[in-house]
């Protein structure tokens, strides 16, 4: 079945500075990878999603690259704000099964 | 839409008494998902219903882990005998609208879990 590695576990940046999340799959047939933030005492809530038949998606500061090659994707945060600290989870889709998600990324924004 | 609800947000009992989480799924959504997570395992998928019919359960711990979907908007989950290593925040999530292609899952706010 499909396996996702992310790192870092943790990772603390200064505010206005970028943070990146990098994520690897195992099965070539994933085609959906949600990005979830996940803020204390909340559920994971959705921030961006790419579907294998594109290689980058942008929102505002958020971006999301893909390499189906080399089976990883990545979160890229630019400007970062002290409100973006939260613990990122990346998740792979591979046809009708769950999600698979990563172990999670702390991310530390200091002000 | 009220998103995903679940009850109660925390609760505390002691060991060996029956709880029950309870998970209301987005309206429309015909896949629903129960989740366990811990500092030290992460997110856990425990068990997962398509249309009311559980698919797969193989991550649900033991025998005092059941689940049940009724119907399309309520599903539970339920641990009796409660033991303290069950203390944990568990999610409900749910997804999808049928022909809408790729979707999301929803995720609740959870339920704190703490047995004495």
């Amino acid at each position: 079945g499909e396996n996702v590695e992310q790192h870092p576990s943790t990772l603390s940046v200064q505010e206005g500075d970028s943070a990146v999340i990098k994520c690897t799959y195992s099965d070539s047939a994933s085609n959906y990878f949600p990005w979830y933030k996940q803020e204390l005492g909340k559920g994971p809530q959705l921030i961006i999603d790419i579907r294998s038949n594109v290689g980058e998606k942008k929102d505002q500061r958020i971006a999301v690259t893909l390499n189906k090659t080399a089976k990883h994707f990545s979160l890229h945060i630019t400007e970062t704000q002290p409100e973006d600290s939260a613990v990122y989870f990346c998740a792979a889709l591979s046809g009708n099964t769950p999600l698979v998600f990563g172990k999670g990324t702390r991310l530390s924004v200091i002000a | 839409d009220a998103g995903v609800i679940q009850s109660p947000r925390h609760e505390v009992t002691e060991m060996g008494q029956e709880v029950t989480l309870r998970c209301k799924p987005i309206s429309g959504h015909n896949s629903l998902f129960w989740y366990r997570q811990t500092m030290m395992r992460g997110l856990e998928l425990l068990i997962y219903f398509n249309n009311n019919v559980p698919i797969d359960d193989s991550g649900m711990p033991e025998d005092r882990f059941s689940a049940k979907m009724p119907n399309a908007s309520f599903s539970t989950l339920k641990i009796q005998p409660s033991e303290p290593r069950d203390s944990a925040v568990y999610f409900c999530a749910s997804c999808c609208h049928l022909g809408q292609g790729h979707q999301p899952q929803h995720f609740g706010d959870g339920t704190r879990l703490s047995i004495l």
